[in-house]
């Protein structure tokens, strides 16, 4: 699977917007874009994916550039609930049913 | 709908000791994917069960073994227990296997203590 980069942190302040980048350069034809946080004490879950596409759901939104080696989730009003960390992932459109993880990106959101 | 369900949730074990770890996945799910979580490491594969056959394994050694039941449910063993093996086990299940769209739904987890 191809790998991602993430910041290691960022900060936000509450009910403003968010960017969190991922840079995926070696991205293949067949690699989906995945997003899933961390919250503290809890399993990770599942955020938003795509594959060439903007998405949107009502977590967030996730824009692609058009060459596919960059993704940025927006988070439109960040809360204090969204202090997460945020793993970009790319999902190779196979046989393999894992998740890699890197390290992500932990968000800190500022009353 | 209720979530994916571990147990136990703590668990401190001792050096050499064996266990085993359980997880329920969502109604109607058939794929259990295992996880290890560590400060270090961060979150590592393990490997994944669908429909009671293992179909993807992460490079861990072969101390760590699992297995799917007829209705999903799934089990993971460590066997010999080292300090290193102290994390956070998760277990995540999903509708199917190998789909690259395939969102996977994740536990608490059960926090392994090796003394």
């Amino acid at each position: 699977d191809a790998k991602t980069t993430q910041p290691n942190s960022m900060e936000s302040n509450e009910e403003e917007p968010v960017h969190l980048p991922c840079n995926h350069s070696t991205i293949s034809g067949t690699d989906y874009i995945h997003w899933y946080r961390q919250l503290p004490s809890q399993g990770p879950e599942y955020v938003i994916h795509g594959l060439t596409s903007n998405v949107n759901n009502r977590m967030a939104s996730l824009a692609i550039a058009e060459d596919r080696k960059s993704s940025t989730l927006i988070l439109h009003r960040a809360t204090l609930r969204d202090a997460a960390v945020y793993y970009c992932i790319l999902k190779y459109g196979g046989s393999q049913g894992n998740l890699i993880f890197g390290k992500g990106t932990k968000l800190s959101v500022k009353p | 709908k209720a979530g994916v369900t571990q147990t136990p949730r703590y668990l401190i074990k001792t050096r050499g000791q064996q266990v085993t770890l359980s997880c329920s996945p969502i109604s109607g799910h058939r794929s259990v994917s295992w996880y290890q979580q560590t400060p270090g490491q961060g979150l590592q594969f393990l490997f994944e069960y669908f429909s009671e056959t293992q179909r993807n394994k992460g490079n861990f050694p072969g101390r760590f073994s699992g297995r799917q039941f007829s209705n999903s449910r799934s089990e993971m063993n460590v066997s010999t227990l080292e300090l290193g093996d102290s994390a956070l086990y998760l277990c995540a299940s999903s509708r199917f296997s190998g789909s690259s769209y395939n969102e996977q739904f994740f536990g608490p987890g059960t926090r392994l203590t090796v003394l």
